[in-house]
């Protein structure tokens, strides 16, 4: 049964800030996994996508990074913004289905 | 991009109703959509896979009678929460699969906040 760990669960940091969070899955036979990101409230936005033969995705300020062998993926997010607050979801999909992690609360300070 | 239209966003009943909600994909064709259930400050969990034309694949623990999924075309599938109880609410959200370029990606709507009094 695969086991989606994302770390920190939380976490505070000043405007401007370069932060990675990062996401950890026990079974290594994905077919993608992708980033999203969920406002209080609401539904998810997906962020990137990375599928299983690629080691990297980009997209402006965010840069997603897939290391199967080890089980891990980083979401890196440059200049941190106020606007950046909000949950960070990862999600592994294998075997036709989608299992998410707990996610990752980012709070960015003015 | 692929959207997927959820509706309602938020519905608010008494106990003992039934509530449907919807989940439309608006410019793809999705064979297989995907419920699931989120309660506060925890993460998503999947209730049922549901693929066109067939009947859903519910997780384990999840009571299919309690909620009904229909998927009756192939941007069209609904979620009725029957009798609903006050430990049913929660936020509900779908997704769907889509076929071709976009058949990798997950596209989800936008959640539906259900209160049961």
């Amino acid at each position: 049964k695969q086991e989606v760990t994302q770390i920190p669960a939380a976490l505070s940091v000043p405007e401007g800030e370069n932060l990675v969070l990062n996401c950890s899955f026990t079974d290594s036979a994905i077919y993608n996994l992708q980033w999203f990101r969920q406002d209080p409230g609401k539904g998810l936005t997906s962020l990137l996508l990375i599928q299983s033969s690629q080691r990297e995705q980009t997209s402006g300020r965010l840069n997603a990074s897939l290391d199967k062998s080890s089980g891990r993926s980083t979401l890196y997010i440059a200049a941190s913004q106020p606007g950046d607050s909000a949950t960070y979801l990862c999600a592994v999909t294998n075997a036709g289905k989608s299992t998410f992690g707990d996610g990752t609360t980012l709070t960015v300070k003015p | 991009g692929a959207v997927v239209s959820q509706h309602p966003s938020r519905v608010i009943c008494k106990s003992g109703t039934s509530v449907k909600i919807e989940c439309r994909s608006l410019d793809f064709q999705a064979t297989t959509m995907f419920w699931y259930r989120q309660f506060p400050k925890q993460s998503l969990m999947l209730m049922a896979t549901s693929n066109e034309g067939s009947k859903a694949t519910y997780e384990q623990g999840v009571e299919k009678d309690k909620f009904l999924i229909n998927h009756a075309s192939l941007t069209l599938s609904t979620l009725t929460v029957t009798s609903a109880h006050p430990e049913d609410s929660s936020f509900y959200i779908c997704s769907a699969r889509g076929e071709g370029a976009s058949r990798v990606k997950l596209f989800f709507g936008s959640g539906t906040q259900l209160s049961v009094l």
